[in-house]
């Protein structure tokens, strides 16, 4: 069965960092791509970013680029996604997501239960 | 890139048909079948309802059905049940390693 467990959620002041986690198994983890998808309060889904497999490939939302940083540990069967220069409408529940295949992000087949960020001061 | 265009809500009756359109442009529907389906129950994680345009995951029920015409997609839940009342999402490749979602449709199940 595959499962994903985010961590690393909280409270933190606009202009400050955070950085989430994402505990993979049931799955190959190294075998397929891994997308970070938001969802502000009340709000629609938001694509934010996604990796390869192997971590030779890496793409972001233009809201996002420039302030997060995907990454992983296969050999932890680890996702992170590091947030800097936080803003307000930052503020949103997390999720990762699988995809189907080793690289793109063309749909999401499993999605963790999401970790929300609330950026306040 | 623009999120793709639904309609703010749809309704139905039990046992009735509902057809909800997702709208987008010859760079993401139109130009590739990589449509997909979320149903999503409040405070809930989203879960897959279809792929590539009309695909069904192992487990979803055949009321639901999937189709594309053009740069318009559309997710038909036929059948209509009370467990269906909830937030539909689509989506889309659009090239060059992004993923665009739709803005959501609430079903209500009258």
């Amino acid at each position: 069965e595959v499962q994903l467990l985010e961590s690393g959620g909280g409270l933190v002041q606009p202009g400050g960092s955070l950085r989430l986690s994402c505990a993979a198994s049931g799955f190959m983890f190294s075998s397929y791509a891994m997308n970070w998808v938001r969802q502000a309060p009340g709000k629609g889904l938001e694509w934010v970013s996604v990796i390869s497999g192997s971590a030779d490939s890496t793409n972001y939302a233009d809201s996002v680029r420039g302030r997060f940083t995907i990454s992983r540990d296969n050999s932890k069967n680890t996702l992170y996604l590091q947030m800097n220069s936080l803003r307000a409408e930052d503020t949103a529940v997390y999720y990762c997501a699988k995809a189907p295949y080793s690289s793109g992000c063309y749909w999401i087949d499993y999605w963790g239960q999401g970790t929300l960020v609330t950026v306040s001061s | 890139q623009s999120a793709l265009t639904q309609p703010p809500s749809a309704s139905g009756s039990p046992g009735q048909s509902v057809t909800i359109s997702c709208t987008g442009t010859s760079s993401d529907v139109g130009g590739y079948n990589f449509v997909s389906w979320y149903q999503q129950h409040p405070g809930k994680a989203p879960k897959l309802m279809i792929y590539e345009v009309n695909k069904r995951p192992s487990g979803v029920p055949d009321r639901f059905s999937g189709s594309k015409s053009g740069n318009t997609a559309s997710l038909t839940v036929s059948g209509l049940q009370a467990e269906d009342e909830t937030d539909y999402y689509c989506s889309s490749y659009a090239g060059s390693n992004n993923l665009l979602f739709g803005g959501g449709t609430k079903l209500t199940v009258l």
